[in-house]
């Protein structure tokens, strides 16, 4: 284990339904962040959280919908999704930001049908 | 703008052999630079790092990398492969210290045969 933990580890689920990725850290660190990895690999960023606010949203969809209720909580919410939303969720987080590096969860593999 | 290159999508190298994984990078200010390893339905693990001082970085596993300021490359390197090794690697950087964004490469596929 990392110290940064993602439940649940697989999901599948319909294109009307509604759920919900949670990412918890207890290292301590004040950022934390909701990657997307699809088939073809590279990571995207999809939003940044520092001290619990939300710092930057790289004009993701609505239907995917962040929440950080502290700094040690982060829940991705997901709604009307489409397949080609399809792909591994990595959580990850930081003290301070880019200079200590960063820990990352084992993933959430969701599969939309 | 910060940026990070990994020129090749995949690396082959037969066990034993030496390996390298090439990463060039764009920042402004000194670099932070950052290897991370990822096995298939897994997180990104951390590899090593360069922060400051010696070019010459030892990780975990007997991997490696050289910083190379003039040439602005940061290669990840071992002596000698295992078929273990056969993952997907990021490269990544940050050029403003603790309170820079990390930013990641495209990866590197590195395949290791018997």
């Amino acid at each position: 284990e990392t110290g940064v933990t993602q439940t649940p580890r697989h999901l599948v689920m319909g294109m009307t339904n509604k759920k919900s990725l949670k990412c918890e850290q207890h290292l301590g660190h004040n950022a934390m962040y909701w990657y997307k990895q699809s088939a073809k690999k590279p990571l995207e960023l999809m939003f940044v959280y520092n001290f619990k606010e939300q710092t930057e949203n790289n004009s993701v969809p609505s239907r995917f919908s962040p929440e950080c209720p502290n700094s040690s909580h982060l829940f991705l919410h997901l709604h009307t999704l489409q397949p080609e939303d399809s792909a591994l969720y990595l959580c990850a987080s930081s003290q301070g930001q880019g200079g200590y590096g960063y820990t990352f969860g084992s993933g959430t593999r969701l599969t939309v049908v | 703008a910060q940026s990070v290159a990994q020129p090749e999508d995949q690396v082959n190298v037969a066990e034993g052999n030496p390996l390298t994984v090439k990463c060039t990078y764009s920042v402004s200010g000194n670099p932070y630079l950052f290897w991370y390893v990822q096995y298939p339905n897994r997180g990104l693990q951390f590899l090593l790092k360069y922060i400051t001082g010696d070019n010459l970085v030892k990780g975990s596993y007997g991997f490696e990398a050289e910083f190379n300021k003039s040439q602005t490359s940061f290669h990840l390197k071992k002596p000698s492969a295992l078929v273990s090794d056969s993952a997907l690697y990021f490269c990544a950087v940050t050029g403003r210290g603790n309170t820079g964004k990390l930013i990641f490469g495209q990866g590197t596929t590195l395949q290791v045969k018997p």
